[in-house]
């Protein structure tokens, strides 16, 4: 699976637009991008994934660029519930049963 | 809709000791990964099973092993317990592994003294 470089840490002040970029130059084209978090304590909770077109659902939104080698991971409006470490995943769906590659991720803290 | 559940929450052995952990997956999810976090090492893939089947590995010693029940309950061992095994171990479950996303349970947290 390609490998991903995200900022280990951010902070967001809350109701503010939070937009986490994830590097993955390496991308091959059967691979999909997936987001996941991590509250403190808690297993990682799945957010969002596509493969190249822009994809949104009631969490965030995903924005690829046209090339695939980063994305973008939107967070709307922040809450402070939104504070954890969002993992940014690359993966291709052959081979790869049941694993899901963790980087380190970003550390993210959203301010009152 | 009842979500994934790990059992025990909390764990204390001693060293050469051996574990059993236990998970339900999702109703209808087949599909049960494993997964170790550590401080050090983050988080990483132990082993999924399907339809009772080992389909895929991460890079861990023999004395990790897990099987899966018809019910598509499943349950992971560590024999021999180092210090070293002290981590939360996750379970996450899914329809069939691949595309669809993985729900995880709250884990097992796994002291070794």
């Amino acid at each position: 699976d390609a490998k991903t470089t995200q900022p280990p840490s951010m902070d967001c002040a809350e109701g503010r637009a939070a937009n986490l970029p994830c590097n993955h130059s390496t991308i091959s084209g059967n691979e999909y991008v997936y987001w996941y978090r991590q509250i403190h304590s808690q297993g990682p909770q799945y957010i969002i994934h596509g493969l190249k077109n822009n994809e949104t659902n009631e969490m965030a939104s995903l924005i690829i660029t046209e090339d695939r080698k980063s994305s973008t991971l939107i967070l709307p409006h922040a809450t402070l519930r939104d504070t954890a470490v969002y993992y940014c995943i690359v993966r291709v769906t052959t081979d790869s049963w049941g694993k899901l590659q963790f980087g380190a991720g970003t550390q993210v803290v959203v301010t009152p | 809709k009842a979500g994934v559940t790990q059992t025990p929450r909390y764990l204390i052995k001693t060293r050469g000791q051996q574990v059993t952990l236990s998970c339900s997956p999702i109703s209808g999810h087949r599909s049960v990964s494993w997964y170790q976090q550590t401080p050090g090492q983050g988080l990483q893939f132990l082993f999924e099973y399907f339809s009772e089947t080992q389909r895929n590995k991460g890079n861990f010693p023999g004395r990790f092993s897990g099987r899966q029940f018809s019910n598509s309950r499943s349950e992971m061992n560590v024999s021999t317990l180092e210090l070293g095994d002290s981590a939360l171990y996750l379970c996450a479950s899914s329809w069939d592994g691949l595309l669809n996303e993985q729900f995880f349970g709250p884990g097992t947290r796994l002291t070794v003294l």
